[in-house]
Formats: C-alpha cells, sequence, structure tokens
C-alpha cells in the first residue's frame, strides 16, 4: 500500500507557457500532501505544504503566484508552473501523508520540468 | 548552522564492508527521524525510520543520540545494490514539516 503516482513523468516546454503536474495517492487518502524540488546534486527542497480543501502553506522564497497548488480532494494535489522560464527546469516531486502515520511521507515518481 | 547536516561523501566501499554515516540535526526539540534511500534521477524511498531505543532492519541498524543531536545509519555486508544516495530526515518545525539533508553517496565497489 501507499503508492503515490505523479503526472507527467517528463515535460519539456517552451519558456512562458504554465505546466500542470498531478500527483495523486492511489491507496489511501492523504490529509497532506507535500511539493518539493531538486535541482542536480542537490537535496530535495520544499515548496509548499498542500491540505485538502484549504490554502497551500508556501516556504520562504516560493512564490505563490508562479507555484500554483490545488488540492481538491484527499487523494489529488495540482502543481501548476506558471510562465516558466528555463531556470523553473527541475525536478518536482510530490509526497502524501497517511493519516495515522505520523510524519511519515510517501512519494511520487517525480516530474522532470525541462523549460527551453 | 544548518538545521541537518550530512557528510556528502561519497563514501567508496567494497563489497561486504561495514559502512556508517551520521546526520547531525540543529534543533533539540526535534521529534522524528528519517533515513531516506534515493537512487539517481528517481523519488526518495523510506528505509526505515529512528527510534530513540534504536532500530534494526535486516543489515541496516539506525541510531538516535539525543544527547549530541544526531542519528546514525550502519549497513553491514554492504552490496552493490546499496549503491545510493541516503537521505537524513528529521521533523524540525513542528508536525507538518520535515527538513531534508543533502544526502549522503554511497557507491559499493565490487
Amino acid at each position: 500500500g501507499a503508492v503515490v503516482s505523479q503526472h507527467p513523468s517528463w515535460v519539456i516546454c517552451k519558456s512562458g507557457t504554465s505546466v500542470k503536474i498531478e500527483c495523486r495517492s492511489l491507496d489511501f487518502q492523504a490529509t497532506t500532501m507535500f511539493w518539493y524540488r531538486q535541482f542536480p546534486k542537490q537535496s530535495l527542497m520544499l515548496m509548499a505544504t498542500s491540505n485538502e480543501g484549504s490554502k497551500a502553506t508556501y516556504e520562504q522564497g516560493v512564490e505563490k503566484d508562479k507555484f500554483l497548488i490545488n488540492h481538491a480532494s484527499l487523494t489529488l494535489s495540482t502543481l501548476t508552473v506558471t510562465s516558466a522560464h528555463p531556470e523553473d527546469s527541475s525536478f518536482y516531486i510530490c509526497s502524501a501523508r497517511r493519516q495515522g502515520e505520523g510524519d511519515t511521507q510517501y512519494f511520487g515518481p517525480g516530474t522532470r520540468l525541462t523549460v527551453l | 548552522r544548518k538545521e541537518v547536516e550530512q557528510d556528502p561523501g561519497p563514501f567508496n566501499v567494497p563489497e561486504g564492508a561495514t559502512v556508517a554515516f551520521n546526520c547531525t540535526y540543529s534543533n533539540s526539540a526535534s521529534q522524528s527521524f528519517f533515513w531516506y534511500r534515493q537512487d539517481c534521477r528517481k523519488e526518495p524511498k523510506l528505509l526505515m525510520s529512528v527510534y530513540s531505543s534504536g532500530n534494526e532492519d535486516g543489515r541496516f541498524t539506525a541510531q538516535l543520540n539525543r544527547a549530541s543531536q544526531y542519528i546514525s545509519l550502519l549497513i553491514r555486508d554492504s552490496k552493490l545494490s546499496d549503491s545510493a544516495t541516503y537521505l537524513c530526515v528529521v521533523n524540525s518545525g513542528g508536525y507538518q514539516k520535515v527538513t531534508f539533508g543533502t544526502g549522503t553517496k554511497l557507491q559499493v565497489i565490487p
């Protein structure tokens, strides 16, 4: 159990376009979902924390108007990178926390975004 | 001082060797600790939680030292498949937030 999927797994887009990434918990309801970004040879950096039905909490330095997060249900959260630029190229990973399991996070397979 | 610090390595060890990693954390009120494994270009996968009493799972042993504020991971009888980056994760900001270390890279050599 505790499978998290992400879609798409890989996307290439032109500068200025918007990209939506979906994160789904397939076999459990996720009380909280997290969005991370990871640049090459660096650790995961938390971008925002998302609870179903409420506004996401963004980390310092993360533009909420650029990275739109929607947590529409207990199994789905979306991250939209608006007006993407080459510096937004990164590996975006979501994770989900299952009720009753404390701080354990289950990670999606990640989405590799390349902005040309 | 960073919230969570790890030696980035790489640790190059021969097959069958025992290797240990440490991870220090700055917030003495931290409550939860984990080790994750991340293969190149893949998502992190939970390796084990770290309990106050220590935790052992097969060849892997995790320890917590609250007095010195570090956690450790010991891998015995290293396998080639153990080659990966090992991420230390600490709940350092309350229930919602965990902080990742930058990871320690392990390369097991035949």
